[in-house]
């Protein structure tokens, strides 16, 4: 049973334009959560992360929105740059010290 | 201040072997997490150790096992290798866990298992 989803595998934007990276969670524990940027032959990297009493984190060109009631996070990338492309996973930490992945979303920024 | 490191980064092995991972960590981190990627499950999350002790472990069979020395660097042991063993693994460190920290992980090591 998967408690991260995201449902769109592969994302194709313009550099420039915005990227939009969605997550929806079934586990109502989940009180915080982070997104992951992952480059081919390298390990996961920490991006950005929220806490489930905000609604909204800003970190430069990326901003998390949570919606609760929805059970649903969105990751904004505005503008979006040819180094953006990556793989992007949403990973809320779930009981016991443990990250809970998502199947990531491959986005690719085409110049 | 180096990152996490992991040996080896590529391993061929055929069925049935068994096969031994390392991991170590950034200097002063105590938690080492495992997590196993592959295409068709994404990452999922192996075992986790926190000062030597195994703190939490995920679903996998007991084929899957690991340890922690006391200077923080982890192993992760699979023995009688399946072809569906086949996966990048990763290894994470953080100075308390997940919860409470940022995870900084590996470049991983890709076994495959003909």
């Amino acid at each position: 049973d998967q408690q991260v989803k995201q449902n769109s595998p592969s994302l194709s934007v313009q550099e420039g334009r915005i990227s939009i990276l969605n997550c929806d969670y079934t586990n109502s524990m989940f009180d915080y959560f982070l997104w992951y940027k992952k480059y081919p032959a390298e390990g996961p990297t920490f991006l950005i992360s929220i806490s489930s009493i905000k609604d909204k984190n800003e970190d430069g060109r990326f901003t998390v929105f949570l919606n609760k009631s929805a059970k649903h996070l969105s990751l904004h990338i505005v503008p979006s740059q040819p180094g953006d492309s990556a793989v992007y996973f949403c990973a809320p930490p779930g009981g016991s010290e443990k990250l809970v992945f998502g199947k990531g979303t491959k986005l690719t920024v085409n110049p | 201040k180096a990152g996490v490191t992991q040996t080896p980064r590529y391993l061929i092995k055929t069925r049935g072997q068994q096969v031994t991972l390392s991991c170590s960590p950034i200097s002063g981190h105590r938690s080492v997490s495992w997590y196993q990627q592959t295409p068709g499950q994404g990452l999922q999350f192996l075992f986790e150790y926190f000062s030597e002790t195994q703190r939490n472990k995920g679903n996998f069979p007991g084929r899957f096992s690991g340890r922690q020395f006391s200077n923080s660097r982890s192993e992760m042991n699979v023995s009688t290798l399946e072809l569906g063993d086949s996966a990048l693994y990763l290894c994470a460190s953080s100075l308390r866990g997940a919860r409470a920290d940022t995870q900084y992980f590996g470049p991983g090591t890709r076994l495959t298992v003909l």
